[in-house]
């Protein structure tokens, strides 16, 4: 049964410190999402990438998180330095064609 | 981008009842999926429909594409069907504020 997988599962952290943020996503896919779920905001996309290659990644502050996909079976979201407003559940997707399917998501409570 | 309106936000039913979710999308889209969310906080993907009508054993769902909205349709529901259920559309997958679920036994 073909998941996505997300590590850490939960992390807590201190203002100002640097959290990464591990996917893997399911064998054969092309595409990779990076969301962020907060009570307020709901679903927010972050980045998007295709085939490896980011095509959308307006939805993230530029001035602290970063995206990248360094081989087909990574994706990571960096957070440099982190603040309390970056708590949330980060859920990374992937999928094929038109169909995305979502890891566990990583719990980030930044104090 | 794509504005996304569920409704209703929430939802309250006696177990074996059925129930009916909207999802109004501002534009036309190709990507049209329904998702539920358990309590546990896991998305799963329930149908990818841009158009038509598809079933899954208690659950269906049918896309209009002409009039912008998608029906998701609950039947005989189950305590295991409590969650919020999420429409999401565009490539983007612009997602809606979601419809909040509680199955009653």
């Amino acid at each position: 049964d073909a998941r996505v997988t997300q590590t850490p599962r939960h992390k807590v952290t201190e203002m100002g410190q640097e959290v990464t943020m591990r996917c893997q996503p399911i064998l054969g896919h092309n595409t990779v999402f990076w969301y962020r779920q907060t009570m307020m905001q709901g679903l927010e996309l972050l980045a998007y990438f295709r085939n490896r290659a980011p095509l959308d990644d307006s939805g993230m502050p530029k001035d602290r998180f970063s995206a990248e996909m360094p081989d087909a079976t990574l994706a990571t979201l960096k957070i440099q330095p982190s603040e309390p407003r970056d708590s949330a559940v980060y859920f990374c997707a992937s999928g094929f064609r038109s169909s995305q399917y979502f890891g566990p998501g990583t719990r980030l409570t930044v104090l | 981008g794509i504005q996304v309106e569920q409704s209703p936000p929430d939802l309250i039913l006696q177990e074996g009842a059925n129930s009916t979710l909207r999802c109004n999308f501002s534009d036309s889209v190709n990507n049209l999926q329904w998702f539920h969310q358990n309590p546990w906080g896991q998305l799963i993907n329930l149908f990818y429909i841009p158009s038509g009508t598809k079933q899954n054993g208690r659950l269906s769902a049918t896309t209009v594409a002409t009039e912008r909205y998608s029906l998701l349709y609950i039947s005989s529901s189950q305590t295991t069907d409590s969650g919020v259920y999420f429409c999401a559309v565009d490539y983007k997958l612009s997602f809606g504020a979601g419809t909040t679920v509680t199955v009653r036994a």
